[in-house]
């Protein structure tokens, strides 16, 4: 299943509101997870099955979509939201994650 | 808390083998699977495969298959990770993390291991 991320970069201001996109080469139901990773470091988990907030993650990240197409909102955006952005599909092996999506700082 | 730690930085020739581990601590070890993954400089995330730690069965991506083995020592919580024939494209730093199954998802992550391979 091919994961197709778009913008594959963006730049927004602290405050913005932004939205990445996520579509599936064939329906995944909501087996969609959302990371972000900042320079040097591993990814953390932001979004897990499409639309839930996993724990101690900020409010301004939501997620949501079923089947083929999936959004990563940031409601407001902070001077530690600036990173790269990954979705990934669960619902089958091989796992597989979009291209991803690098957040500048305009 | 949950951590997991990995070997260290890895400087291998071409056809060599690396073998990196990733231990566990903080929670049941045989409760969760582990995924491999691996990012190449400036690029993307790769999974590379997953192995259960409660019976070692094991699903690798076809583009490794017969050059990598996932293994795990459950007396010690530690997952391990080879790479035969090394190559220049497996410059890398790789990664392990658990899967949480309950919501499908890789919730913790070992801190990454820098494979460079050079002649």
């Amino acid at each position: 299943i091919q994961l197709t991320q778009s913008p594959s970069s963006l730049s927004a201001s602290v405050g913005d509101r932004v939205t990445i996109t996520c579509r599936a080469s064939q329906g995944i139901s909501t087996y969609l997870v959302w990371y972000q990773q900042k320079p040097g470091k591993a990814p953390k988990l932001l979004i897990y099955a499409a639309s839930n907030l996993q724990s101690g993650v900020p409010s301004r990240f939501s997620g949501s979509g079923s089947g083929t197409d999936f959004t990563l909102t940031i409601s407001s955006l902070q001077p530690e939201d600036f990173a790269t952005y990954y979705c990934q599909q669960f619902n089958n092996y091989p796992i597989t994650f979009g291209q991803g999506t690098r957040l500048e700082i305009k | 808390q949950v951590q997991l730690v990995q070997s260290g930085t890895e400087v291998k020739k071409p056809g060599a083998s690396v073998k990196i581990s990733c231990k566990a601590s903080g929670y049941t070890f045989t409760s969760y699977a582990f995924i491999w993954v691996r990012q190449a400089p400036g690029q993307g995330l790769e999974w590379m495969g997953w192995i259960s730690t409660s019976n070692g069965n094991t699903n690798y991506a076809q583009n490794l298959q017969g050059r990598v083995t996932m293994t795990t020592d459950t007396s010690t919580s530690t997952a391990y990770m080879e790479l035969r024939s090394l190559r220049s494209d497996d410059t890398a730093v790789y990664y392990c993390a658990r899967v949480e199954d309950t919501i499908m998802a890789l919730d913790y992550w070992g801190q990454g291991t820098l494979v460079t391979v050079s002649s």
